[in-house]
């Protein structure tokens, strides 16, 4: 099984902060990444796929990178909405798919 | 539009059984890969089971066995059928969408998730 560990558990920063975000992979996974965003109550939303794609809609201020074990989450300037839990998954060891146990960025 | 509606949600006692509904709309269940995703109250995400177009299904080792995917074409709906039921089998159930990017995938619409609780 590819274990995802996701770092910082929690970050705090203040609207308009850079936000990183790392998900390292237990081995390889290519380029096989997913990025999610989550905020309570509701369902996960796609941000990025296939480690660097902004889903329909995302704004550029999200970015992805990496490639192999580790995956960067980069939100160039905090807006007020984008406070939230954001989880990574792995999809290279099709057809199981596993989940880091997220990130939580919080208003500093 | 596409839509996803969970149902069928509620509270079993232990080593019972419950079936989701997942009533997709916007596209066809049939031509997709379609998955349950499910979340313990205040914790990570979990993957469960998958079915491919093709019919294909596969689960997580905490639910093999227990756990069966299953979908009707004619009335476009997803299902998940649970039995021997267990505490921590409690969470919000998601069904889920997948689509795929040069062989990459992902999942790009949710449901709203139903809470299964499980307790006596």
């Amino acid at each position: 099984e590819i274990v995802l560990t996701q770092s910082p558990a929690t970050l705090s920063l203040s609207p308009g902060e850079r936000a990183t975000l790392s998900c390292r992979a237990s081995q390889s996974v290519s380029s096989s990444l997913v990025w999610y965003q989550q905020k309570p109550g509701q369902a996960p939303r796609l941000l990025i796929y296939a480690a660097s794609n902004r889903a329909t809609g995302i704004p550029a201020r999200f970015s992805g990178n990496g490639s192999g074990r580790d995956f960067t989450l980069t939100i160039s300037s905090l807006e007020p909405e984008d406070f939230a839990v954001y989880f990574c998954q792995q999809r290279s060891n099709w057809p199981l798919r596993t989940f880091g146990g997220g990130t939580k960025v919080e208003t500093k | 539009e596409v839509q996803l509606v969970e149902s069928g949600g509620g509270l079993i006692q232990p080593g019972g059984s419950l079936r989701l509904s997942c009533a997709a709309s916007g596209f066809a269940v049939g031509d997709n890969y379609m998955s349950w995703v499910r979340q313990a109250p205040g914790k990570g995400l979990e993957w469960v089971s998958v079915i491919y177009s093709g019919g294909s299904a596969y689960y997580a080792d905490s639910v093999k066995g227990r756990f069966t995917i299953s979908r009707d074409i004619s009335k476009n709906t997803l299902y998940l059928q649970m039995h021997s039921l267990r505490a921590e089998d409690t969470a919000v159930y998601y069904c889920a969408r997948d689509l795929y990017y040069d062989s990459n995938g992902y999942t790009d619409s949710w449901g709203q998730g139903t809470l299964d609780t499980v307790s006596s």
